[in-house]
This record gives structure tokens, C-alpha cells and sequence, in this order.
């Protein structure tokens, strides 16, 4: 199993309450990913990363910040936390030659 | 439109039995295409890249129709342990685009 770790696993906030959710990685990887999967919409792409520093947006980044200042840690940040982010957070990784992606187990997070 | 759709399934199926799923994709620029496995409250799981001249692994097998842009995954020989949710992926351009994935229920 490709060595990506993701903390915390679970977590419970309130509404309006910053949130930050750490991926991990041993791999050396150039590419990280942060998803999250929904019922009835699968995986969605929030943000990701190219580098150390490079970020770009997915297709849901609205209320999602990141940032990644080593090449083995990228967090996401969820700067006032709504009920509507209530989801499962997957981190993933990428090396950027075979565009294989190896997933994290995944955050639980529940915004009440 | 999503760029990635799947048939939600469930497909039940009794063991031995062979099945398909489908996967259509709307950005003909895609680069690479991907089935990944899901079991419940887990990651998905790489299962195979899906190349134009198909490739199989075993009791899978996978093919890529550009023309038609769509891919698919065959599944021979069921076993009760692939019974997951399989997701279809393709990519392009630095990101990846997932469908909501099929859901199968192997039966004894």
C-alpha cells in the first residue's frame, strides 16, 4: 500500500468553526489531491497540487483552502465550517508519470 | 453534464456469473482512463488502467473506445469478495475526474 496517511480520521465541528485536515505522505510524490465523496455525486476534486507552493482549484473549491509547504504534507482548511461540508474527506497522490493515483483512508467530517 | 458517468447499479449477480459495466465520458481530451474498487467506509482502490488496445488482469478485463468515449470493465467468474463499488476515472490535464460508481452484489 502506497504510504499516504490522513489525521484525523474523524472529527465533529460546529458550524462557523475553522477546520483543518492534514494529508501525509512517504512516497515523495509530486502530485497531492483533496477529494471529497458525497451520496449520488461520487468523488469530487476540491484542490490539488503540483509542488511544494503550487496549488490549483477542482471543481468544488468554494470554502476550501490548502496549502503545501513540503513536499510530504498537504493540509485543507475549511476557514468557517458549514453544515453543507459535512462529508468524507480523501486525500490521494499521484507521481505524475503514470497519472496512477494511490488514495488516503479518509476523514469523517460532521458539521453540526 | 458530468465529464464521467456511471450506471449506479445495483447489479446482483449470482457467483460464477460474468458482468459489465459501462462508463461514458464527455471531454474527448481525456489523457488516461482508470477503474478503481470501493468496498464500504474505505478508499477506492486502483483495480487497472484502462488502455485503447484493452488490457486484462486475471478475471478483469478492460477496454477503451475513443471513438464512442466510453469505457468498460468485464468481470468473469464472479466471486462473492467482488462485490464493492467500482468507479470509473479519467484524467486530463492534471486532474481527475471521477463517475458516481457502479455498486455490485455478488450472491451465492
Amino acid at each position: 500500500d502506497a504510504g499516504i496517511t490522513q489525521s484525523p480520521r474523524h472529527k465533529v465541528t460546529e458550524t462557523g468553526t475553522p477546520v483543518t485536515l492534514r494529508c501525509h505522505q512517504t512516497e515523495n510524490h509530486r502530485y497531492m489531491y483533496w477529494y471529497r465523496q458525497d451520496p449520488g455525486h461520487g468523488l469530487r476534486l476540491i484542490h490539488y497540487s503540483y509542488g511544494v507552493k503550487d496549488t490549483d482549484k477542482g471543481e468544488v473549491s468554494d470554502g476550501y483552502s490548502v496549502s503545501r509547504s513540503k513536499t510530504e504534507d498537504f493540509l485543507l482548511t475549511l476557514e468557517s465550517a458549514t453544515s453543507s461540508q459535512t462529508s468524507v474527506y480523501f486525500c490521494a497522490i499521484n507521481d505524475g508519470d503514470s497519472y496512477e493515483q494511490y488514495f488516503g483512508p479518509g476523514t469523517r467530517l460532521t458539521v453540526t | 453534464r458530468k465529464e464521467v458517468e456511471q450506471d449506479p447499479g445495483p447489479f446482483n449477480v449470482p457467483e460464477g456469473a460474468t458482468v459489465a459495466f459501462n462508463c461514458t465520458y464527455s471531454n474527448s481530451a481525456s489523457q488516461s482512463f482508470f477503474w478503481y474498487r470501493q468496498d464500504c467506509r474505505k478508499e477506492p482502490k486502483l483495480l487497472m488502467s484502462v488502455y485503447s488496445s484493452g488490457n486484462e488482469d486475471g478475471r478483469f478485463t478492460a477496454q477503451l473506445n475513443r471513438a464512442s468515449q466510453y469505457i468498460s470493465l468485464l468481470i468473469r467468474d464472479s466471486k462473492l469478495s467482488d462485490s464493492a463499488t467500482y468507479l470509473c476515472a479519467g484524467y486530463n490535464f492534471n486532474k481527475f475526474y471521477f463517475g458516481s460508481g457502479t455498486k455490485l452484489n455478488v450472491k451465492p
